[in-house]
């Protein structure tokens, strides 16, 4: 099963409006995070958001919100006021204990976004 | 305050040869993380670092080796570049919270 899903390769959102980005997420452990990232069509990655399985508020950070529904394994990245800024791919990603007692990060494929004026 | 810096920017390599990517962060993060992104796909972890001389295997570590030695550097070698290696890589360090992270602008890496 794949760690991470993102099943919108593509959205288009009408500049002032807000988007939801979807992501669900497979683990059988019980301590897991889950982050977002913009990449813009220059290349780099930008950290957004990250939420904690064990924290009881949805994570918020300016106008980036995730939606965390825990029962459902989904953690949708919200973008409030959409810009023309916004528009880049947005990857979800997850990060779990490996068998060696540390963490690691998988990646999604990507939602690419973007914003009309 | 340079944040996270890779060398070199861009690299051609033919089958077989050798190189090292240099990653360094003067954030004094204990983390680092390095990446690789094909097209179309979202990163895949390599190599990770929880500290100075500690290194762990991601998802994807074969054909790759990593070096801790001091804090702010971590190296990534490609011992004898094949062409399924050719990629961006990035870069990437943390606290000791999830909350912060922080990437380089990556290296575009081409095996002929």
């Amino acid at each position: 099963a794949q760690k991470i899903t993102q099943t919108q390769p593509g959205m288009f959102v009408q500049e002032k409006e807000a988007v939801t980005l979807d992501c669900t997420y497979d683990t059988s452990d019980p301590s897991y995070g889950l982050f977002w990232y913009k990449q813009p069509s220059s290349g780099e990655m930008i950290f957004l958001i990250y939420q904690g399985s064990y924290d009881q508020q949805n994570a918020t950070e300016g106008r980036y919100s995730l939606n965390f529904q825990k029962a459902r394994k989904s953690a949708n990245l919200v973008i409030s006021a959409s810009q023309l800024g916004d528009s880049a791919m947005y990857f979800c990603a997850m990060r779990e204990p490996d068998s060696g007692g540390y963490q690691k990060v998988t990646f999604g494929t990507g939602t690419k976004l973007q914003v009309i004026p | 305050n340079a944040g996270v810096t890779q060398t070199p920017k861009f690299r051609v390599l033919k089958t077989g040869q050798s190189m090292t990517l240099l990653c360094a962060q003067d954030m004094n993060h204990e983390y680092m993380y390095w990446y690789r992104q094909d097209p179309g796909m979202g990163l895949r972890l390599i190599h990770y670092s929880v500290g100075e001389g500690t290194t762990a295997k991601g998802e994807v570590p074969d054909g790759y080796n990593v070096s801790r030695l001091k804090k702010q550097n971590f190296l990534l070698g490609l011992e004898s570049a094949a062409p399924s290696q050719t990629s961006v890589y990035f870069c990437a360090s943390r606290t000791a919270g999830w909350e912060t992270q922080y990437f380089g602008p990556g290296t575009r890496l081409l095996v002929l």
